[in-house]
């Protein structure tokens, strides 16, 4: 398997703009994150799904963002409009969780950047 | 609320030395605690799983260790090299929130040649 796949790797936007994030987890994993990195406040988790539902939103930092997954295979992140404190790397992570291990497994990240 | 602490929050040494980062977690509920190796601009990539109901896991060089009912884990990197040279995170899932992971702020680990 490739592993976790993000895309973009880099995006770089002016604020107000909308921006979609893209992850593709490993095939089985039933449990997909996604994670925002920043130096101030370290590895924060935004969401996750279980087996393409949402179980726990609490982290998504207000309106403006907004996640779904709408197969197994592909999960979006939005954030409309962007604001220059939105700047960080977002990780998407998954585990097979349903088959009892917990391994994360994390994708490259996609490092933001809102003028 | 979960908090996850890692101490230092960076450590130089020689090569060749064997060394040990610190992690430690205020609720021992917990489902297993995972310890995680960064590169700068690169992702996660994960070292070691220990479960709740075993006490170490070893890989390698690597051997991390679990005292849960002191909210403890260690990693030990023996004959440390400069490629070791990375950042060093672990993450621990509580019982209460299955599938749910909170992160410590790392250990940022130099390895001199």
């Amino acid at each position: 398997d490739a592993g976790v796949i993000q895309s973009p790797r880099h995006e770089v936007t002016e604020m107000g703009q909308e921006v979609t994030l893209r992850c593709k987890p490993i095939s089985g994993h039933d449990y997909l994150f996604w994670y925002r990195q920043t130096m101030m406040r370290g590895l924060e988790l935004l969401i996750y799904f279980n087996n393409n539902v949402p179980i726990d939103d609490s982290g998504m930092p207000e309106d403006r963002f907004s996640a779904k997954m709408p197969n197994a295979s592909f999960s979006t992140l939005k954030i409309q409009p962007s604001e220059p404190r939105d700047s960080a790397v977002y990780f998407c992570a998954s585990t097979p969780l349903g088959q009892n291990t917990g391994e994360l497994f994390f994708g490259e990240g996609s490092r933001l950047t809102v003028l | 609320k979960q908090e996850v602490t890692q101490i230092p929050a960076a450590l130089s040494v020689p090569e060749g030395e064997n060394l040990v980062l610190n992690c430690s977690f205020t609720d021992s509920a917990i489902y297993n605690l995972q310890w995680f190796r960064q590169d700068p601009g690169k992702g996660l990539t994960s070292l070691l799983l220990i479960q709740s109901s075993q006490r170490e896991q070893t890989s390698g060089r690597l051997n991390a260790s679990l005292d849960k009912s002191s909210g403890r884990s260690t990693l030990y990197i023996a004959a440390s090299q400069p490629g070791d040279s990375a950042t060093y995170l672990c993450a621990v899932e509580e019982r209460a929130n299955a599938g749910k992971s909170t992160f410590g702020d790392g250990t940022t680990l130099t390895v001199k040649p």
